[in-house]
């Protein structure tokens, strides 16, 4: 169990354009999920944590109008890359909170944006 | 802040060799600990985390991790790597009362195994 999709897998997309990534909570509700980014050769960086049902909370740095974060239901969280720029090309993962369980959060399989 | 600590961007070892990644953090309370792995273009699959009790932990693919507060260490460990095991490695640390935050994770350790 606690098996974490994240679609697509990979996305290549123009400058200016807007890029829709999910993530999905397969076998389990999930309240909190979380949006990290990875850049080549770094570590994970938190973006935002999102919250069903309420808006989402942004790290410091992070821009919530270019990342516009979407939780509409205990298994679904959405992260909209808007007016996509080059430098906004990384891997995305998400992971999710099964309510009930300490903190252990389960990662989705990440996805690769890249921005021309 | 939280911080946490991977002294060592890349460590190379011998298959059959024992393994030590090295973690410290950084936290005024005792965070909740874990360790994961990844593999090129891949997700994040945990090996063993650590709330309580117990200082040392065993995770999969033969993994353990030592809870050392006085050092504020959290160290990988495993007796004989194989060339499977050759991936990035990440320690992350989470607030253990602040319920809905999100990971704090080391540089990462990137393990090569040698033949």
């Amino acid at each position: 169990g606690a098996v974490v999709s994240q679609h697509p897998s990979r996305v290549i997309c123009k400058s200016g354009t807007s890029v829709k990534i999910e993530c999905r909570s397969l076998d389990f509700q999930a309240t909190t999920m979380f949006w990290y980014r990875q850049f080549p050769k770094k570590s994970l960086m938190l973006m935002a944590t999102s919250n069903e049902g309420s808006k989402a909370t942004y790290e410091q740095g992070v821009e919530k109008d270019k990342f516009l974060i979407n939780h509409a239901s205990l298994t679904l969280s959405t992260l909209t890359v808007t007016s996509a720029h080059p430098e906004d090309s990384s891997f995305y993962i998400c992971s999710a909170r099964r309510q009930g369980i300490n903190n252990e959060q389960f990662f989705g399989p990440g996805t690769r944006l890249t921005v021309l | 802040a939280q911080s946490v600590t991977q002294p060592d961007i890349h460590i190379t070892v011998s298959e059959g060799a024992s393994l030590e990644l090295r973690c410290n953090y950084s936290y005024g309370a005792t965070p909740y600990l874990f360790w994961y792995v990844q593999s090129p273009g891949q997700g994040l699959q945990l090996l063993l985390k650590y709330f309580s009790g117990d200082t040392l932990v065993q995770g999969i693919k033969g993994f353990e991790a030592e809870f050392k507060r006085s050092q504020s260490s959290f160290n990988l460990r495993k007796p004989s790597v194989h060339w499977s095991d050759a991936a990035e490695y990440f320690c992350a640390v989470v607030d253990s009362g602040g319920g809905a935050d999100g990971l704090t994770f080391g540089k990462g350790t990137h393990l090569i195994i040698q033949p």
